[in-house]
């Protein structure tokens, strides 16, 4: 049973650039959630796919942009790089619905370096 | 604004004794709780949640006691072992909103 994986593990882009990471959820998870960790620090939200549709997001401006596609799976784009978005992107999946919460499930995340 | 936050941000313990990593929160609307192991180079992985119907609850080696009138939450790790070396995260959300917020974590040093 695979879990959370993402795609690419390590990614150098200069300033102004747009990237694109990609991200699989785990077997059975119809929920993607992305979040943005800085060294040193916890995962901050970005925002979260159900559905395929945009349905929570984080304190992040509009350069943070997704997508989720039928098979669950989920894309994150960020336009018109910055130094700042230098950071490790993960990707959490789980499964939605019912009152409790259930455990995110994270992927092992993307490096990115903006340089 | 609301937040989780930790007392301790590293935590140095010898092989065998037993780890105790404290985190509090302050939003009392909170109701669902969960803890997280990051490992250098690798994402957070699941250890154990707790709901705020509980006040305590038991994984293999872990326990999470939970103190709602003091809005406190604490991992219990018995017979630490180096491999539980990592930084641990507390994490709590709001019933629906399934998004949890990530407090800035707690470094786990093991001697051998």
């Amino acid at each position: 049973d695979a879990g959370v994986t993402q795609s690419p593990t390590h990614l150098i882009k200069t300033r102004g650039q747009q990237v694109t990471l990609r991200c699989s959820p785990k077997s059975g998870h119809d929920t993607v959630s992305w979040y943005q960790q800085a060294l040193g620090q916890g995962p901050q939200f970005i925002f979260q796919y159900y559905e395929e549709e945009e349905r929570q997001r984080g304190n992040f401006p509009d350069r943070f942009s997704g997508h989720q596609f039928p098979n669950y799976s989920s894309e994150l784009n960020v336009n018109a790089l910055l130094l700042g978005d230098s950071a490790l992107y993960l990707c959490a999946s789980s499964q939605r619905g019912g009152r409790w919460n259930s455990p995110l499930h994270f992927g092992n995340g993307t490096r990115l370096t903006v340089t | 604004g609301e937040s989780v936050g930790l007392h301790l941000p590293t935590l140095s313990v010898q092989e065998g004794d037993n780890s105790i990593i404290n985190c509090a929160y302050s939003n009392s609307a909170s109701d669902y709780f969960i803890w997280y192991k990051q490992e250098s180079g690798k994402g957070p992985q699941f250890i154990i949640d707790i709901r705020s119907n509980m006040d305590k609850r038991q994984g293999q080696r872990v326990t999470v006691l939970l103190n709602k009138t003091v809005k406190h939450l604490s991992l219990q790790i018995a017979a630490t072992q180096p491999g539980d070396s990592a930084v641990y995260f507390c994490a709590e959300s709001t019933g629906g909103s399934y998004i949890p917020t990530f407090g800035r974590g707690t470094s786990l040093i093991v001697h051998p």
